[in-house]
């Protein structure tokens, strides 16, 4: 398996409280992926980099920043976390552009 | 329409039935293609790639059609550790973001 850990991996907090969720990598590989998983939505893209401080918006970037400072850390912050941001969160990581994709464990966040 | 559409199904099959799987897509100008398996509460896992001839990786075959654009993924002799949802991923465009079909459920029973 890819070397993608998550951490958090689960987190439950109250609505208007900030939350990051950490990637971490041993791979080295250039592209990171922040997605969204909800039901009878698929994944959902929502940030992603494509080198140290290149990061770019996916479709659901709204309430969400990211950063990376580092090749093997990818944070996602929800600056004011809301209820309908209530998801599981998975971290990917790919050698180039529209190469395959692997995928972290997941962090389930729920905000109450 | 959707970018990628997957049947939802469930698709329930017995042990040794062989079992296909379509995607259609709406960008013509798309050129990756992949299938992905997706158990109960885990992460999506890379099942193949698919090429534009086609190609196989065991029991799993995946076939692209441009014309129709549209993906396929055949299983052969299914297996109960068949039993996931297998997501469609198709690029965006030109673009280096993958869009996610919402997958197809495979229930695989004795």
């Amino acid at each position: 398996d890819a070397g993608i850990t998550q951490s958090p991996r689960h987190k439950v907090t109250e609505t208007g409280t900030p939350v990051t969720l950490r990637c971490h990598q041993t791979e080295n590989h250039r592209y990171m992926y922040w997605y969204r998983q909800d039901p009878g939505h698929g994944l959902r893209l929502i940030h992603y980099s494509y080198g140290v401080k290149d990061t770019d918006k996916g479709e659901v970037s709204d309430g969400y920043s990211v950063s990376r400072s580092k090749t093997e850390d990818f944070l996602l912050t929800l600056e004011s976390a809301t209820s309908s941001q209530t998801s599981v969160y998975f971290c990917a990581i790919s050698e180039g552009r529209v190469q395959p994709q692997h995928f972290g464990d997941g962090t389930r966040l729920s905000i109450l | 329409r959707k970018e990628v559409e997957q049947d939802p199904g469930p698709f329930n099959v017995p042990e040794g039935a062989t079992v296909a799987f379509n995607c259609t897509y709406s960008n013509s100008a798309s050129q990756s293609f992949f299938w992905y398996r997706q158990d109960c509460r885990k992460e999506p896992k890379l099942l193949m790639s698919v090429y534009s001839s086609g190609n196989e990786d065991g029991r799993f075959t995946a076939q692209l059609n441009r014309a129709s654009q549209y993906i396929s993924l055949l299983i052969r002799d299914s297996k109960l550790s068949d039993s996931a949802t297998y997501l469609c991923v198709v690029n965006e465009g030109n673009t280096d973001k993958l869009i996610f079909g919402t997958g197809t459920r495979l229930q695989v029973f004795p």
